[in-house]
């Protein structure tokens, strides 16, 4: 039972212009997001997170949208840049009573085209 | 290099047989949590150690997986009669702490192959 999905397996996009990437989940319980990316042969690297107190949490390029009525999330890169090139999971965790483990999407491969 | 370490990165086994995959996390983290991906599929959680103790190992597939971190800090995921479908990268990722919210910090994983 996959409770975080990301249905794009892959995106293309043109260096410059912006990315956006989806992730919904069916558990109302989780209430901390985040986004991982991961180069091949590499663990996942963290790349931005958000609380549900929260709709919006911006990093430089990095912006990242909740909206729990929905239950979705987006991240989005602006302006993509060729090392962008990777996959990203959103990940989601349901309270610190559970130890905060995560649950992964199946992730979203970016290829940014230069 | 204060990193996640995972060793070996590389693991071929035969059906059948007993392996140990070993995660040295970031030093001063508490919490440590063992993951497996399988190709085209996002990281699945198998176990979760706040210091020496498995706070929820409600993961762990079936009973040939097991995993300890004696001392707090390396831990050793053992998989006992090892099958074709446990071939994946297992990544272990450790944390500040379980009980606070924060990123994990990922190793590079060991791709174990079972043939």
């Amino acid at each position: 039972d996959q409770q975080v999905k990301q249905n794009s397996p892959s995106l293309s996009v043109q260096e410059g212009r912006i990315s956006i990437l989806n992730c919904d989940y069916t558990n109302s319980m989780f209430d901390y997001f985040l986004w991982y990316k991961k180069y091949p042969a590499e663990g996942p690297t963290f790349l931005i997170s958000i609380s549900s107190i929260k709709d919006k949490n911006e990093d430089g390029r990095f912006t990242v949208f909740l909206n729990k009525s929905a239950k979705h999330l987006s991240l989005h890169i602006v302006p993509s840049q060729p090392g962008d090139s990777a996959v990203y999971f959103c990940a989601a965790s349901a309270g610190l009573n559970t130890g905060n483990q995560f649950y992964f999407g199946t992730g979203t491969s970016l290829t940014v085209i230069p | 290099g204060a990193g996640v370490s995972q060793t070996p990165s590389n693991k071929v086994t035969e059906k059948g047989k007993y392996v140990e995959l070993r995660c040295d996390p970031i030093s001063g983290h508490t919490a440590l949590y063992w993951y497996r991906q399988s190709l085209g599929q996002g990281p699945e959680f198998l176990i979760y150690f706040q210091g020496t103790g498995a706070a929820d190992d409600s993961g762990l597939p079936n009973d040939r997986f097991f995993a300890v971190r004696p001392e707090g800090s390396v831990s050793t995921l053992k998989i006992q009669r090892t099958e074709r479908g446990d071939s994946a990268v297992y990544l272990c990722a450790s944390s500040v702490s379980g009980r606070a919210r924060g990123e994990q910090f990922f190793g590079p994983g060991t791709r174990l192959t079972v043939l």
